[in-house]
């Protein structure tokens, strides 16, 4: 399956600053899709990246708390913007990835936020 | 909406023990269902991916079965070890559309 190498894996951060995620992945693919995990919970979709065009957002996320960038087909970022002790979560970027011996999503290690 | 539910929240079982792990979906008009397990901290691991048309899919000691009819998924664990302790999550992709709606998880911790 394709590779995607996340950055930071983990960090802690202080209230009102903010945090750029990044993802890397071995493959050109067409969408890539930024999740996060608040503690104890499941997975929810922030937005899908397209590359040349602004991201999608799910219904509770904006652009302005949640900026995305996509600049080619194997790389985007997130940042966590003007952080508050609610935002800390694990948030992981996800691909659709097909070839002859895989075919599904795949996702990053993810990264641990704390924010104090 | 897609609502995708699991049951049991958490289960301890004996290694050695076959066991089930649930989940259901309210709308049957799936693309396809994934299973991943993410082991704590950590990102998520493919474990297997069922296409709408079909029933089930295997991959050494897993079975994943699919009855979209009733909205429903079963994964198999054969024979269970310590080292499968993790949470197993059940995503579901809709036709028409590229995203991924998660499960609630189930916790296993298989005991030694």
């Amino acid at each position: 399956s394709a590779v995607i190498s996340q950055k930071p894996s983990r960090d802690i951060c202080q209230r009102g600053t903010s945090l750029t995620i990044q993802c890397q992945v071995d493959s050109q693919v067409t969408m890539m899709f930024w999740y996060r995990q608040q503690p104890g919970q499941s997975l929810t979709l922030i937005a899908t990246a397209n590359q040349g065009s602004e991201a999608t957002y799910e219904s509770g996320f904006v652009i302005d708390k949640f900026p995305i960038s996509r600049p080619n087909l194997t790389f985007s970022t997130l940042t966590v913007s003007n952080m508050s002790p609610e935002d800390s979560s694990i948030y992981l970027c996800s691909v659709f990835f097909r070839d002859l011996q895989y075919y599904g999503y795949t996702f990053g290690s993810g990264t641990r936020l704390t924010v104090v | 909406k897609q609502e995708v539910t699991q049951i049991p929240a958490a289960l301890s079982v004996p290694e050695g023990e076959n066991l089930v792990l649930n989940c259901s979906f309210t709308d049957s008009a799936i693309y396809n269902l994934q299973w991943f397990r993410q082991d704590p901290g950590k990102g998520l691991t493919s474990l297997l991916l069922i296409q709408s048309s079909q029933r089930e899919q295997t991959s050494g000691r897993l079975n994943a079965s699919l009855d979209k009819s009733s909205g429903r998924s079963t994964l198999y664990i054969a024979a269970s070890q310590p080292g499968d302790s993790a949470t197993y999550l059940c995503a579901v992709r809709d036709f028409g559309n590229e995203k991924l709606t998660f499960g609630t998880g189930t916790r296993l911790t298989i005991i030694p």
